[in-house]
């Protein structure tokens, strides 16, 4: 069985901060993997992808990726109360169709 | 940027009766589109993989004769909640991947309430 874990928080930051969100994943074969933000009652919307080992930035976030251990992070500079929402981490599988398996979800709380 | 559409955003049915859901990509082309499930508090459960001119690939444990997917061209994939119970009530959530591509884009949603 495939999985993504991800703590389902809430992770509680002040404005201003460093919000970081982490994923595992099992499958060792993956190699795209994505960070959507889900607003409540709304369906996710696609926040950046990776798929190279390292870090890729765009704008205020960062995704990192380590295929060795398996994990892959997001990292939200100067969080704003706009960006209280929960993150999927999403791993595409090895095989056809491209599937996505989500994690659970983290819960991220910006308070003012 | 990638658009997917879902109509209707809202359907409220009685028990029994069937509802019809509609998955369009409006500015690319999608061989394949997929169909979620989120109940409340809860992450996406992947029902099945929708294939434009094949048969749909459904996931462990969903009823193939219940939840009817037909992707009947590279822009639309419909889904019907056939004879519908509300434990079926859920917020149902397409995705289309651009056919080149890898990523997915998400339609509004769904939320489908069975009286």
């Amino acid at each position: 069985q495939k999985e993504v874990e991800q703590n389902s928080g809430p992770l509680s930051v002040p404005e201003g901060a460093i919000a970081s969100l982490n994923c595992t994943y099992s499958d060792r074969g993956s190699q795209s993997f994505f960070w959507y933000r889900q607003y409540s009652g709304k369906s996710p919307e696609l926040i950046m992808f990776i798929y190279s080992n390292g870090d890729k930035e765009d704008g205020r976030f960062t995704a990192q990726l380590n295929k060795a251990s398996q994990y892959v992070s997001l990292l939200i500079r100067d969080s704003q109360p706009s960006d209280s929402a929960t993150y999927l981490c999403a791993v595409r599988v090895s095989g056809g169709y491209n599937k996505l398996i989500f994690g659970a979800g983290t819960r991220l709380a910006v308070h003012p | 940027g990638a658009v997917v559409s879902q109509h209707p955003s809202r359907v409220i049915c009685k028990s029994g009766t069937s509802v019809k859901i509609e998955c369009r990509s409006l500015d690319f082309q999608a061989t394949t589109m997929f169909w979620y499930r989120q109940f409340p508090k809860q992450s996406l459960m992947l029902m099945a993989t929708s294939n434009e001119g094949s048969k749909a690939t459904y996931e462990q444990g969903v009823e193939k004769d219940k939840f009817l997917i037909n992707h009947a061209s590279l822009t639309l994939s419909t889904l019907t909640v056939t004879s519908a119970h509300p434990e079926d009530s859920s917020f149902y959530i397409c995705s289309a991947r651009e056919t080149s591509l890898v990523t997915q884009y998400f339609g509004p949603g769904t939320r489908l309430l069975v009286l």
